[in-house]
């Protein structure tokens, strides 16, 4: 059974690197089927797609976040990253891993994480 | 960017009906790239149907996926107590590559 599973800091200052990690346990980070990606849901409020990561390293972002995203793969940790630069407190949100099934046509998030949740405060 | 309206914001249903939920795009989207999810408090999303039709494994029949287009629609044929939940929808658009989650439907007792 694939498992994923977020991790980091839970409280970051204001106009600091954000960092996360999600590891990946029960199948390879490097099948040529699938996309990893990271969504995250500020308190109360809908789903964000942030970006998402093939194992070469291929990515493609929110063009809302862009500039802010870095989102990085190591396949022999089977492990993926995200970092969010200058954050403000308009990024504290739970924040998801989950798998992208790319084959078919058919793109869809079919494994999340449990969530972490990340608080912007000094 | 394809912007994603999904009505109505809440659902007031009874165990036993039938709801029916909606989601508008925008502009059109390719019915293979529409998916919808089921989260309940303090859990992840749980992902129900992609392809705008087709069933998540494990997911039971009385979910449905249709629509083409610009109109998407997920039907709940007989709520069960556990289905009361927040359902968002969302679709890829290749260019540039892109994920966009509706701002969710919320169906609660009544």
């Amino acid at each position: 059974q694939l498992q994923l599973q977020e991790s980091g800091p839970g409280l970051v200052k204001p106009s600091e690197t954000l960092s996360l990690t999600c590891t990946v346990s029960g199948g390879s980070i490097s099948s040529s089927s699938y996309y990893w990606g990271w969504i995250r849901q500020p308190p109360g409020k809908g789903l964000e797609w942030i970006g998402s990561i093939y194992y070469s390293g291929s990515t493609y972002y929110n063009p809302s976040l862009k500039s802010r995203v870095t989102i990085s793969v190591d396949t022999s940790k089977n492990q993926f990253s995200l970092k969010l630069s200058s954050v403000t407190a308009a990024d504290t949100a739970v924040y998801y891993c989950a798998r992208l099934v790319a084959v078919a046509g058919n793109p869809r998030f079919d494994y999340w994480g449990q969530g972490t949740l990340v608080t912007v405060s000094s | 960017e394809i912007v994603l309206t999904q009505s109505p914001g809440t659902l007031s249903l009874s165990p036993g009906e039938r709801a029916t939920l909606s989601c508008r795009a925008s502009q059109s989207v390719s019915s293979s790239y529409l998916a919808w999810y089921q989260q309940k408090p303090g859990q992840a999303p749980r992902l129900l149907i992609y392809g705008a039709s087709s069933r998540a494994t494990g997911i039971p029949d009385r979910f449905s996926g249709s629509g083409s287009g610009t109109d998407f629609t997920l039907t709940i044929s007989r709520l069960e107590p556990e289905d009361f939940a927040v359902y968002y929808c969302q679709q890829y658009g290749s260019s540039p590559p892109e994920l966009t989650f509706g701002g969710g439907t919320k169906v609660e007792i009544k």
